[in-house]
């Protein structure tokens, strides 16, 4: 299994629509990402949780939110989808102090028509 | 906030010939700094990093990078490009505490046969 795992893969959603990205991993890390990314613009942070009780927003957290389930899961909903927020997005997870970089998962391509 | 800047959106080279891609960072304390490799459809793979010590840091599939701190770089090289080289390559910085990475636009590589 994948130390990161996203779902669904891929989604298309309608105008208006409330949808939910799930992410869980298996790092034992405590902290989780949510990233979105869109061509020629790279990665940008939409919110970031150190552990359970902790959660903080990004440059771009408008429109999104998101939920620390448990260490392993963080989630992110667009509370009602606008087709700007077609992006691929990825959850990435970080052991902070050592350096080792993001562990990314596999990514959520999410069509908003 | 620090930011980072990839010269080239987008890179060609011949199959064999060397591939450089630029990273530029703005710093005034040497930062972690990272090379990721997204291959098409997937997500974001650590390629190598830089946290202290020796400033030539060797990574995976015959890629390099040199941090130099005078000219706040991170350039990712190899001496003979592979067709399988094709993909989108992110330079990210973080601080030392990792609280947050910080990543540059990209390049995509194409490899001509």
């Amino acid at each position: 299994d994948a130390d990161v795992t996203q779902t669904p893969r891929n989604r298309i959603t309608k105008t208006g629509k409330r949808i939910m990205l799930e992410c869980s991993q298996t790092k034992g890390h405590d902290r989780m990402y949510w990233y979105r990314q869109d061509p020629g613009l790279g990665l940008r942070l939409i919110y970031y949780s150190f552990d359970v009780k902790d959660i903080n927003k990004g440059e771009i957290s408008d429109g999104y939110s998101v939920s620390r389930q448990a260490q392993a899961k963080f989630s992110l909903s667009l509370e009602s989808a606008i087709p700007n927020q077609t992006a691929l997005y990825f959850c990435a997870t970080s052991d902070p102090g050592t350096g080792i970089g993001y562990t990314f998962g596999s990514g959520t391509r999410l069509t908003v028509v | 906030a620090q930011s980072v800047t990839q010269l080239g959106s987008h890179v060609s080279v011949s199959e064999g010939a060397l591939v450089l891609l630029r990273c530029n960072y703005s710093s005034s304390v040497p930062p972690y700094l990272f090379w990721y490799v997204q291959y098409p459809n997937q997500g974001l793979q650590l390629l190598l990093k830089y946290t202290t010590g020796a400033t030539l840091v060797k990574g995976i599939n015959g890629f390099e990078a040199e941090f130099k701190k005078s000219e706040t770089s991170f350039h990712l090289t190899k001496p003979s490009a592979h067709m399988s080289d094709a993909a989108e390559y992110f330079c990210a910085v973080s601080d030392f505490s990792g609280n947050q990475f910080y990543f540059g636009t990209g390049t995509s590589l194409t490899v001509i046969p």
